[in-house]
């Protein structure tokens, strides 16, 4: 099993559509968490970390469950400028040191 | 403020020919970290470091060596190329704290083994 895994999609959704993504994370003991964003040929670039008690920052939410080793991201009022691969991040601490662990990424592709 | 630099940008190798890929970041990082990206795949973590003079094997770390003499640079090597590194390559770096570890990249290394 992968240590990170997010649905590849592609989600193809309409301008202003909300939109959800899914990450599911394999170590327990995994300490902080975040969604990264890649536009095509580019680095990814932090969108934003995720924290226990959710956090917000504009039109995305992202939400942890710990029990169920979840994260989540939803993106309100899609706009054009959305579409990019989404990344989710995990940082195992294994050892006590700092260990950025990515999923493969989920598309979007945000259409007029 | 330059951040992540990485060098070449671009390459094509012949198989069994030798190369090192130069990162540089000016932001006084302690982490340091080599990625690969395959389509598919998301990105895959090879080496990284902990600090100066340190290494440790990432996911998958074999074929490449690394080396990490100063603090600013991390050097990831490929002693005999193969077509199965072909790949993009990221280096990151990011700060020695758990509870911020965004992680700042380079633009990409674009690798060709032919």
């Amino acid at each position: 099993r992968k240590e990170v895994e997010q649905d590849p999609g592609p989600f193809n959704v309409p301008e202003g559509a909300t939109v959800a993504f899914n990450c599911t994370y394999s170590n327990s003991a995994s300490q902080s968490f975040f969604w990264y964003r890649q536009d095509c040929r580019k680095e990814p670039k932090l969108l934003m970390s995720v924290y226990s008690s959710g956090n917000e920052d504009g039109r995305f939410t992202a939400q942890l469950n710990r029990a169920s080793q979840y994260i989540s991201l939803l993106i309100r009022d899609s706009k054009l400028s959305d579409s990019a691969t989404y990344l989710c991040v995990v940082n195992p601490l294994q050892g006590g040191y700092n260990k950025l662990i990515f999923g493969a990424g989920t598309r979007l592709a945000v259409h007029p | 403020n330059a951040g992540v630099t990485q060098t070449p940008k671009f390459r094509v190798l012949k198989t069994g020919q030798s190369m090192t890929l130069l990162c540089a970041q000016d932001m006084n990082h302690e982490y340091m970290y080599w990625y690969r990206q395959d389509p598919g795949m998301g990105l895959r973590l090879i080496h990284y470091s902990v600090g100066e003079g340190t290494t440790a094997k990432g996911e998958v770390p074999d074929g490449y060596n690394v080396s990490r003499l100063k603090k600013q640079n991390f050097l990831l090597g490929l002693e005999s190329a193969a077509p199965s590194q072909t790949s993009v390559y990221f280096c990151a770096s990011s700060e020695l704290r758990p509870d911020n570890t965004e992680a700042f990249f380079g633009q990409g290394t674009r690798l060709t083994v032919v």
